[in-house]
């Protein structure tokens, strides 16, 4: 099983630079999320789709844009990449209901200079 | 706001011991708590999920309990290896503004020492 897959896994970007991080899962989950992971903190929520067509803001929305393609994929958008934005994403999704696991990519490694 | 803390930061011991790793939350309205393991420039691993309705789970050598009323969760892991080296997550369910959201602790990093 693939589960949850990240593409790119490391990307370098200039600041103003754009790119979409591509995320796809193969378990017909409804919700999928995008996080970003920095040193000393937890997971912070940037975007969520709780259902093909539909996206909500998390915590931390701010320089970046999602799609639902469809039910398998959601990606993320850095239209103007900022150094503050140089952070490990996760791509994750859950299947319906309350007690359901939440899986995980691999995660991109992203750094703006 | 539901807050998620994991002491202690960091933790080093030697092979063989058990021991236990905390998770603390500020608001008991959750409905779930999950214990995650990541292991260095990977994704995270779901290890356990305890229901609001149950006290604890155990699988393999692990077990997780949980104790809404005051907070708390613990996971406990038994004669360790220096395979369990890893960061551990804990992270509680709750209702956002319009669907389930996860909230997360920074992580316990976990080192086994052969």
């Amino acid at each position: 099983n693939a589960g949850v897959t990240q593409t790119p896994k490391f990307q370098v970007l200039k600041t103003g630079q754009s790119m979409t991080l591509q995320c796809a899962q193969d378990m017909n989950h409804n919700s999928m999320y995008w996080y970003r992971q920095d040193p000393g903190m937890g997971l912070r929520l940037i975007y969520y789709s709780a259902s093909e067509g539909t996206t909500d803001k998390g915590e931390v929305p701010n320089g970046y844009n999602v799609s639902r393609l469809n039910k398998r994929e959601f990606s993320l958008r850095l239209e103007s990449a900022a150094p503050s934005q140089t952070s490990v994403y996760f791509c994750a999704s859950r299947g319906p209901g309350m007690n359901t696991e939440a899986f995980f990519g691999q995660g991109t490694r992203l750094t703006v200079v | 706001k539901q807050e998620v803390t994991q002491i202690p930061a960091a933790l080093s011991v030697p092979e063989g011991e058990n021991l236990v790793l905390n998770c603390s939350f500020t608001d008991s309205a959750i409905y779930n708590l999950q214990w995650f393991r990541q292991d260095p420039g990977k994704g995270l691993t779901s290890l356990l999920l305890i229901q609001s309705s149950q006290r604890e789970q155990t699988s393999g050598r692990l077990n997780a309990s949980l104790d809404k009323s005051s907070g708390r969760s613990t996971l406990y892991i038994a004669a360790s290896q220096p395979g369990d080296s890893a960061t551990y997550l804990c992270a509680v369910l709750t209702m956002g503004d319009s669907n389930y959201q996860l909230i997360w602790g920074a992580g316990t990093k976990l080192i086994i020492k052969p």
